[in-house]
């Protein structure tokens, strides 16, 4: 398997343009995360799916920000209107829930800079 | 969710061992002692997991106190690559949400 896949690797858009940010877990897992990378505020958890079903979404900070995940193999990450309060690394992670072993494995991320 | 302290920084000379200290004095019975790293501009990676007893794999050691409230990630030889933020991490297991505080900056002098 290739890993857990993030699309684009970085993005650059202008304040109030939508910014859509995808994830492709490892096949076979069932729950899925969103996570924003800031130095100021780390890594904050967004969202949270288990079998395509959002679960915890406390961590959206807004409703500008939005996910989705249609099925077990795609997620998406939606912003709308962008702010370069915004600019952060995205990452993704998925794990297989029900195992003992509950690794969970992350993406690359999307380095996303609103200006 | 509960808990960890974890010093802001450390540093350890090449090829000597390391050894991460993770408080977390308000565990429950059920939540598991992760740790992950973050090298420069990846995305985090799984390092080590354990409930009770200390654990070894190919990455590291888990060392966990009797009352499970600390534990200790023990690098047995540091090399230039280990150089990361660790992160310790209390799951459990009924809710899989992975929650990071910010960590331990590793440097590894040559």
């Amino acid at each position: 398997d290739a890993g857990v896949i993030q699309s684009p690797r970085h993005e650059v858009t202008e304040m109030g343009q939508e910014v859509t940010l995808r994830c492709k877990p490892i096949s076979g897992h069932n729950s899925l995360f969103w996570y924003r990378q800031t130095m100021m505020r780390g890594l904050e958890l967004l969202i949270y799916f288990n079998n395509n079903v959002p679960i915890d979404d406390s961590g959206m900070p807004e409703d500008r920000f939005s996910a989705k995940m249609p099925n077990a193999s795609f997620s998406t990450l939606k912003i709308q209107p962008s702010e370069p309060r915004d600019s952060a690394v995205y990452f993704c992670a998925s794990t297989f829930t029900g195992s003992l072993n509950t690794e969970a494995f992350f993406g690359q991320g999307t380095r996303l800079t609103v200006v | 969710d509960a808990k960890t302290t974890q010093p802001n920084s450390m540093e350890s000379n090449e090829e000597e061992p390391v050894h991460l200290p993770c408080n977390h004095s308000t565990i429950s019975g059920t939540d598991y002692i992760h740790w992950y790293r973050q090298l420069p501009s990846q995305g985090p990676e799984y390092v080590i997991h354990g409930l009770t007893s200390n654990v070894n794999n190919r990455m590291a050691s888990l060392a966990i106190a009797e009352d499970r409230k600390s534990s200790t990630l023990i690098l047995h030889r540091a090399t230039l690559r280990d150089a990361a933020v660790y992160y310790c991490i209390l799951r459990e297991t009924s809710y899989d949400k992975v929650i990071f505080g910010p960590g331990t900056s590793l440097s590894v002098i040559p």
